[in-house]
């Protein structure tokens, strides 16, 4: 069964442009999660969905903004791209409420420059 | 507040040598659950264990442990007979019950361990 994947592996945008990063949960899974992982600030909560509704946010400004489709598949969105915005973003996916498993694909690395 | 604490930021050990990572939590919530993950350098986090507040049970999977002791709120991680392949970073992580108004995920800063030969 195939686990969670994300694309592109490697993006390097400029800065003020968009970038745009896709996730593919599990199969069965209805909840995708969106974490940031910067150099030396650790994994931080971005953005978690469910049904295709935004359930909660995490400290983030509104240039970083997301989607769930009908198939559960996401894709995150950075406008206004900054340098600081240099991360691997993971996406996670899990059943529905969270305390279950959640499981994380391998990540999409964004170059800001 | 829920928070996760790591505190040690980096362990090296020698091969065969076992290894304890330290996971201190914080929680008000009577139900929850606690993880761990592996961080190999490629990137990925791959579960490792989910244990929820009401199974105090420890855990041996292979050379993994765990040691969940509620009345200290730790969730330690020991390897034993280490090896180079067990190089990664390590993530202790809690979820609360009440997380359908909460972030999903809270995440320690990790504990970078590296194995030498």
């Amino acid at each position: 069964e195939a686990g969670v994947t994300q694309s592109p592996t490697h993006l390097i945008k400029t800065r003020g442009q968009q970038a745009t990063l896709r996730c593919s949960p599990i199969s069965g899974h209805t909840s995708v999660y969106w974490y940031q992982q910067a150099l030396g600030l650790g994994l931080q909560f971005l953005l978690w969905y469910d049904e295709g509704e935004e359930r909660n946010r995490g400290n983030f400004p509104p240039r970083f903004s997301g989607r769930q489709f009908p198939n559960y598949s996401s894709e995150l969105n950075v406008n206004a791209l900054e340098l600081e915005d240099s991360a691997l973003y993971l996406c996670a996916s899990s059943l529905y409420p969270p305390g279950n498993t959640i499981y994380f694909g391998e990540g999409s690395w964004l170059t800001v420059v | 507040a829920q928070k996760v604490t790591q505190a040690q930021t980096e362990i090296s050990v020698v091969e065969k040598e076992d290894v304890t990572l330290d996971c201190v939590y914080e929680t008000r919530d009577t139900t929850y659950y606690l993880f761990w993950y592996k961080q190999p350098p490629s990137g990925e986090l791959v579960f490792l264990i989910r244990r929820n507040s009401f199974d105090e049970q420890n855990e041996i999977s292979g050379r993994y442990s765990w040691n969940f002791q509620k009345s200290t709120s730790s969730f330690n991680f020991t390897i034993t007979a280490s090896q180079v392949v067990d190089s990664a970073v390590y993530f202790c992580a809690l979820s609360e019950a009440r997380s359908q108004a909460g972030t999903a995920l809270i995440f320690g800063k990790g504990t970078t361990l590296s194995v030498s030969s």
